[in-house]
Parts: structure tokens; C-alpha cells; sequence
């Protein structure tokens, strides 16, 4: 079965600096896709970024990069010149090519002014 | 303009109650699901339906039953709430890999239903 590790509960980051998210997965799939998703203290699910296990360049999103490091099964966010609005719940996914979507227990990151 | 929307938004009522939360997407995708986050923000899915076809049933109890009128609905039925049913639930949607634009697509959410049951 597919298992999500996301190993930081919570994250504190300066305003403008960078972060990364880390996020590992178990699978035994080759072909699999990798989602990060950002929940607001508002509540909604909001969709940031997407890898490919095929894919040989890492994902980019505007200030949202992923580092992919497929032998490590690891793929963590970076975000780049953190904001006040970026704190938020961040959530780790895998989709398998059959079964569920599987998301991590997610980290807290609070951006500090 | 809502891409998944969700009604009601919040919901009380009292254990032993019957009650159903709907999901309408307008995105024309064909996989809609259906996901319940407690209070430590854990996600799980519950539910998932294709083409008005259940794919993944999660051991959920059997109080719980999805109903899909038609591709843009998924509602979801429960019975005789519990007090461990209390969380937030979420309506999402997806176009699947062999329709989609790859082979593996995003999931969008719906806003969520907080539930709470006395």
C-alpha cells in the first residue's frame, strides 16, 4: 500500500526567506503521480503543484518548485521568498496509477513578519 | 463560476439523525470523490465514483452511502450519525488519466461541509 511521510509537524520560516516542505513516499508502482496541496486556516483545498514519476525535470509553479529525487522516493516543496499568506497546512499526495489518492498528515508552516 | 461546490456548508444535528450533503462540479470531469478530514486535519478518502460507478470504496461504514445522480453530482448519505462522525467533509473532482491531460491530474476540492453531531 502506498504511504505518504511528511516529518515535520510544523514549520516556522522568516518573511522573504525560502523553505522546503519534505514529503518521502513508499510505493512499489513505477508510474505515479506526486501533488502538493496548501490548505488556508479558511479551510478550502487549494492545488499547488504536480511531478510526474517519469518526469525528468523538476516541477516549477511561479515561487512553488519541487525537488524531486526519485531513487530517495522523496519530493519535497520549496517555496521561494516566503509571504505572510503562505502560512498554511501543506499537504504531500501521491496518485498510484490504480487505487487511491493518497495524501500525508501534512505540515503546519507559519511565515514569521 | 464555483468549480465544486458543496451544501450545506456547516451542519449540526443530533446523533441518531439521517442527513446528506451534496456536491455538484461544473468542470465536466468523470471522477468525483469524497474525503473526510478530522480534527488533527488527517485526510482520508471515503469514496470515489467514475462514470456513476463506484471504483473505491474505503472501509467506511455502511451508514455512509454515496449517491451519484448523474457525472456532475456526488451526494453523500448518511445514517444514524455517531459522534465520531463529526469532521469536515470534502467533495473533489478529478478527470481521469485516460481522459485527462496526463496521466495523472489534480484533484479540485470543494469548499467542505463541517459536521457536527451532538
Amino acid at each position: 500500500a502506498q504511504k505518504i511521510t511528511q516529518t515535520q509537524p510544523g514549520m516556522f520560516v522568516q518573511e522573504k526567506e525560502a523553505v522546503t516542505l519534505d514529503c518521502t513516499y513508499d510505493t512499489s508502482d513505477q508510474s505515479y503521480g506526486l501533488f502538493w496541496y496548501k490548505q488556508p486556516s479558511s479551510g478550502e483545498m487549494i492545488f499547488l503543484i504536480y511531478q510526474g514519476s517519469y518526469d525528468e525535470q523538476n516541477a516549477t509553479e511561479g515561487r512553488y518548485s519541487l525537488n524531486f529525487q526519485k531513487a530517495r522516493k522523496s519530493a519535497n516543496l520549496v517555496i521561494s521568498a516566503s509571504q505572510l499568506g503562505d502560512s498554511a497546512m501543506y499537504f504531500c499526495a501521491m496518485s498510484p496509477l490504480v487505487g487511491n489518492f493518497v495524501f500525508g498528515p501534512g505540515t503546519r508552516l507559519s511565515v514569521l513578519p | 463560476d464555483t468549480a465544486v461546490s458543496q451544501t450545506p456548508k456547516y451542519l449540526v444535528t443530533q446523533m441518531g439523525n439521517d442527513k446528506s450533503i451534496k456536491c455538484e462540479q461544473n468542470l465536466g470531469h468523470d471522477t468525483m470523490y469524497w474525503y473526510k478530514q478530522d480534527s488533527k486535519k488527517f485526510l482520508k478518502i471515503m469514496f470515489s465514483y467514475n462514470n456513476k460507478e463506484l471504483i473505491i470504496n474505503e472501509t467506511v461504514p455502511n451508514r455512509f452511502s454515496p449517491k451519484s445522480p448523474d457525472k456532475a453530482h456526488l451526494n453523500l448519505h448518511i445514517n444514524s450519525l455517531e459522534l465520531g462522525d463529526s469532521a469536515v467533509y470534502f467533495c473533489a473532482s478529478s478527470q481521469s488519466g485516460l481522459a485527462g491531460r496526463r496521466l495523472y491530474n489534480e484533484q479540485f476540492f470543494g469548499p467542505g461541509t463541517r459536521l457536527t453531531v451532538l
